[in-house]
C-alpha cells in the first residue's frame, strides 16, 4: 500500500472559494511535501513542511501537519481558474532514506 | 523553466525498437530520478542515481535500461517495450539523499511514451 493518499480524489469549486485536500501517510517523516502538476506536464514542488513543524504559509497556500494522526492537509485560499491541476502530497520516510513517495493526487477543479 | 530538461517530449514506438529518453539538468543537483506516470495510479519511482551510482532499482523489468554518464545526464534506454509501458516517464533531480537534505524534488516536463 501507498504511503501517501490524499483525499478527496476529485474537488470541483467556484473560483474564489477555498480548496481542502488532506493527506494520510503510514510510516514516520522526516517532511512531508506538497507538489502540484498541471494536465500533462512536469510536477512542481509548492511547500515543504518538516516533522517538527506543525504549520506553513506560502502566499495563498497554507499546510499543516498532525504527526500524533499522521495527517496532511493543503489549503488554497481564494482559488483562481488557474489554480486547476492535481496536487500530489509526497513523504521523505526515515526508512526510506529521504527519497520521496508519492500519493495519488488529488483533482483540483476551479470554474471561473 | 525548472533546470531539468527531458527530451524527446512525444514517442511513440512500436514494441521491438529501440529507444532512449534524455535528461538533463542544469542545477549542480547530484541525486536524479525516473519516475513512471500511469493513469490512475500513483507516481512510480523506477531508479535513483547518487552521485553517478546507482541505489535504487524498484523491480523495474529489464527492458528499462538506465544510465547516468555523470550527475546532470540521465538516460533510459527502452527495448521490446510492452504496451501496458505507455506512460509518462519523468526525470527529476535533488540536492542529494545524504541525510539533511530535504529531497525536495525537481521535475522536467516528462517524455509522454506510446507503445504501440
Amino acid at each position: 500500500s501507498q504511503q501517501g493518499e490524499e483525499d478527496p480524489q476529485a474537488l470541483s469549486i467556484q473560483e474564489g472559494e477555498n480548496a481542502t485536500m488532506n493527506c494520510s501517510y503510514k510510516t514516520s517523516i522526516n517532511n512531508l511535501q506538497w507538489y502540484r502538476q498541471n494536465s500533462g506536464r512536469g510536477l512542481v514542488h509548492l511547500i515543504l513542511i518538516r516533522s517538527n513543524e506543525r504549520e506553513k504559509h506560502s502566499g495563498r497556500l497554507r499546510v499543516t501537519l498532525d504527526t500524533s494522526k499522521k495527517s496532511s492537509s493543503l489549503l488554497i485560499t481564494a482559488s483562481r481558474a488557474a489554480d486547476t491541476a492535481s496536487y500530489f502530497c509526497a513523504t521523505a520516510a526515515k526508512a526510506a532514506g529521504n527519497k520521496l513517495t508519492f500519493g495519488g493526487g488529488t483533482r483540483v477543479l476551479v470554474k471561473p | 523553466e525548472t533546470g531539468v530538461t527531458q527530451t524527446p517530449r512525444h514517442l511513440v514506438m512500436g514494441m521491438t525498437n529501440k529507444k532512449s529518453l534524455k535528461c538533463e539538468q542544469h542545477l549542480g543537483h547530484n541525486a536524479m530520478y525516473w519516475y513512471k506516470q500511469s493513469a490512475k495510479k500513483p507516481l512510480e519511482l523506477m531508479f535513483v542515481y547518487s552521485l553517478e551510482e546507482r541505489v535504487e532499482n524498484n523491480s523495474v523489468p529489464s527492458r528499462f535500461s538506465p544510465e547516468c554518464p555523470n550527475s546532470s545526464h540521465l538516460f533510459l534506454h527502452l527495448h521490446t517495450l510492452q504496451p501496458e509501458d505507455s506512460a509518462l516517464y519523468l526525470c527529476a533531480s535533488s540536492q542529494g539523499l545524504q541525510r539533511g537534505h530535504t529531497g525536495e524534488l525537481f521535475f522536467g516536463e516528462g517524455s509522454r511514451l506510446t507503445v504501440l
